[in-house]
């Protein structure tokens, strides 16, 4: 069965410090997306991508963070000077827009 | 705005017993809604998605319902095992224009006992 596949699946990193976290998506789904979950809350929508632009971005998805399509498989979620509450854990994910997503196995933030 | 409420918020049964966990939601306009597992520190795993037009899906031990007028779903789970251990989040698709993002509830944590 496809897979949505993310990496690394743990970084630790210093305030302020830039991270790039990196996905998969599923090769014929047109839509990604990035969610996040901080320990013991919901998981939250943060941004999707569609057509190579963003089509939709939550309030949380300030001008620290970016995301990016280069190579036409992968799919980036950057975050330019990283803070305490940024802790969190990453999902990726992918869909057709029509049969439900695919979520990556995630990448779990520390910011120390 | 959707909000998705998930009741219980915790389960524990022993093993063997069949057992149902609520999802509500505030918004009845929802393209589809999904049911996820969770365990502890891992990845999302779609257990059922359930599109506006249907009422229930089921895959093994597993059965949604939707009634979408209401705002509700359940997640029916037959015959419980220590392996379902886990939390079980509900999440609704909403409908129109380019917005696909889901609205998650904060899950079930389900506990199984052998």
């Amino acid at each position: 069965e496809p897979e949505v596949t993310q990496t690394p699946s743990h970084q630790v990193t210093q305030m302020g410090q830039e991270v790039i976290l990196r996905c998969v998506p599923i090769s014929n789904h047109l839509y990604f997306y990035w969610y996040r979950q901080i320990l013991g809350q919901k998981v939250e929508f943060l941004v999707s991508f569609y057509n190579n632009e963003i089509s939709e971005k939550s309030e949380i998805f300030d001008d620290q963070f970016s995301v990016e399509r280069p190579d036409g498989s992968n799919f980036t979620l950057k975050i330019r000077s990283t803070k305490l509450e940024d802790s969190a854990m990453y999902f990726c994910a992918s869909d057709t827009g029509a049969y439900g997503y695919t979520f990556g196995s995630g990448t779990r933030l520390t910011v120390v | 705005k959707q909000e998705v409420t998930q009741i219980p918020a915790a389960l524990s049964v022993p093993e063997g017993e069949n057992l149902v966990l609520n999802c509500s939601f505030t918004d009845s306009a929802i393209y589809n809604l999904q049911w996820f597992r969770q365990d502890p520190g891992k990845g999302l795993t779609s257990l059922l998605l359930i599109q506006s037009s249907q009422r229930e899906q089921t895959s093994g031990r597993l059965n949604a319902s939707l009634d979408k007028s209401s705002g509700r779903s359940t997640l029916y789970i037959a015959a419980s095992q220590p392996g379902d251990s886990a939390t079980y989040l509900c999440a609704v698709r909403e409908v129109g224009g380019s917005n696909y993002k889901l609205t998650f509830g904060k899950g079930t944590l389900l506990t199984v006992n052998p």
